[in-house]
C-alpha cells in the first residue's frame, strides 16, 4: 500500500533553533496536512496544503507542498519549549476520504 | 464551530470483557467519521470509517466493530477484548465528499489487563 516516509524520526534541539522535517512518497498526493500531537491528546491540524508548490505559514510554522507532489516539508522557526511533541505529516493520494500518515517526528526542545 | 467529543478518556478493562467507546461531533452535519488506533504514541492506524448512518467500512480485520446509529455519533465496540486491543483510540471527522482535513478528538486510552 501507499506509504509516507517521514524524517527525521526524532530531533533534540536547543530553544531558539530552527527545525525542519519532511515527508516523501513514491506516489503523487493531492493534499498534504501537518499535525502536532501533545502527549495523551489527539493530533491537532497545523497546516493544510492543496496545490503543488504552495507555501503556507501559520505563525512560526511554514510548510510547502512539493512541486513533484510527492513530498512536503515543515519548518519551525525559533523553537520554544511548547513546540515539544510529535509532528505527523499526512496526505490524500486521491480524492477519497482516507488519509495516509507518516510515522511522526518527535521533537524535544531544551530550554 | 465544530467540536468532537470522545468518552471515556481512559478505560481499564480485563481480557474477555466487552468494549464500547463513543464519539460525537457537534456543529456539522453528515460528516465523514473515522476510528484510528495509535500504539506507543506513533503510527495512526485507520480502523473504520463511515460516510453516513449505518455505513461502515472496515480497514483492518480484527476483534473490533463500529456502528453509526446517528448522523454525528460513532461507536467502537468489541464483544471480547484481547490484550492486543490496548492502545490510544482516536475518533476523527471530516467534511463529507471533500478530500481535506480531518479533525481529531481527544482520544481514549484503553488498557486491557
Amino acid at each position: 500500500g501507499q506509504q509516507l516516509n517521514q524524517s527525521p524520526q526524532s530531533m533534540f534541539i536547543q530553544e531558539g533553533e530552527d527545525v525542519s522535517m519532511n515527508c516523501t512518497s513514491s506516489s503523487i498526493f493531492n493534499t498534504w496536512l501537518w499535525y502536532k500531537q501533545d502527549p495523551g491528546e489527539g493530533p491537532v491540524l497545523l497546516i493544510a496544503l492543496y496545490k503543488a508548490g504552495e507555501l503556507t505559514s501559520n505563525g512560526r510554522l511554514t510548510a510547502q507542498f512539493g512541486i513533484t507532489r510527492k513530498d512536503s516539508f515543515l519548518n519551525i522557526s525559533a523553537s520554544i519549549p511548547s513546540d515539544v511533541g510529535i509532528y505527523f505529516c499526512a496526505g490524500h493520494p486521491n480524492q477519497g476520504g482516507k488519509l495516509i500518515f507518516g510515522q511522526g517526528t518527535e521533537l524535544s526542545v531544551k530550554p | 464551530s465544530q467540536t468532537i467529543h470522545q468518552w471515556p478518556a481512559t478505560l481499564v478493562q480485563p481480557v474477555g470483557s466487552p468494549l464500547s467507546l463513543e464519539c460525537t461531533v457537534e456543529g456539522t452535519s453528515n460528516p465523514n467519521l473515522y476510528w484510528y488506533r495509535q500504539a506507543a504514541g506513533r503510527g495512526l492506524q485507520l480502523l473504520f470509517y463511515s460516510v453516513g448512518i449505518g455505513q461502515i467500512s472496515s480497514e483492518v480485520p480484527q476483534n473490533l466493530s463500529a456502528s453509526r446509529p446517528q448522523d454525528r455519533q460513532f461507536i467502537l465496540s468489541s464483544k471480547k477484548l484481547l490484550l492486543s486491543d490496548s492502545g490510544f483510540y482516536l475518533c476523527a471527522w471530516s467534511v463529507a465528499r471533500v478530500a481535506g482535513e480531518q479533525y481529531f478528538g481527544p482520544g481514549t486510552r484503553l488498557t486491557v489487563t
